[in-house]
């Protein structure tokens, strides 16, 4: 059973576009996070969710957004796609507390031309 | 500001060698936690192995273990008898004790196992 999924696992889109990266995990986790992961392997933080509520905001261009419906899921939303958020955007979900291991989803390479 | 750096970006070891990747972390905490991640070509992050700062043991999983210096601000990979499904960019990880667990990644180093 998959743990962390993320859909779609490939996007390629054109510049200006708006796209969506859609994550769930099964683990009953409250925790869920979203990092970029550049073409350097360069892996950062994004945005923490815990427990639908926004805790960790990195400097973030405002056109990504996330949306979290419920403990389950934290989407990904980008508008005005540019060339520089071509990346692998890694989903990942924990229960809360600095400990506990963080699971990862596969990643969505997002190339954008 | 947390950083974690890892000097080496690549490394080579003969199947069923030892071989040791090297991380060091920039911190004014106390407690906080440490980690090794592995990725394999399939991009799938994995938990290798994680380190309590307030343990002086240092964490051993299989052939997988650590050198933590507290003092020195250092924590070692160290893997023994390599095999070909180690080959992977490996992360150290860094996350302080607190709620704003945010984990701070080190820019990887890239293990080869030669067979």
């Amino acid at each position: 059973d998959t743990a962390v999924s993320q859909t779609p696992k490939y996007l390629v889109t054109q510049m200006g576009n708006d796209k969506s990266i859609k994550c769930e995990q099964n683990l009953g986790h409250d925790t869920m996070y979203w990092y970029k992961q550049d073409s350097k392997k360069f892996l950062k933080i994004m945005f923490s969710y815990n427990n639908k509520e926004l805790i960790i905001n990195e400097t973030v261009p405002n056109r990504f957004s996330p949306k979290s419906p419920d403990k389950a899921h934290l989407n990904l939303h980008i508008n005005s796609l540019e060339l520089g958020d071509s990346a692998v955007y890694f989903c990942a979900s924990s229960h809360t507390g600095s400990y506990n291991e963080q699971f990862f989803g596969p990643g969505t390479r997002l190339t954008v031309l | 500001a947390q950083t974690v750096t890892q000097s080496q970006p690549e490394m080579s070891v003969q199947e069923a060698e030892t071989v040791t990747l090297s991380c060091t972390y920039d911190t004014s905490e106390s407690d906080y936690y440490l980690f090794w991640y592995k990725q394999p070509p399939s991009r799938q992050m994995i938990l290798v192995i994680r380190q309590e700062a307030y343990k002086q043991q240092n964490a051993t999983e299989n052939r997988f273990s650590v050198n933590f210096q507290k003092a020195a601000k250092s924590f070692s990979l160290k893997i023994s008898d390599s095999q070909l499904g180690d080959a992977a960019m490996y992360f150290c990880a860094y996350r302080p004790m607190n709620r704003d667990d945010k984990i701070i990644f080190g820019k990887g180093t890239r293990l080869h196992i030669l067979p």
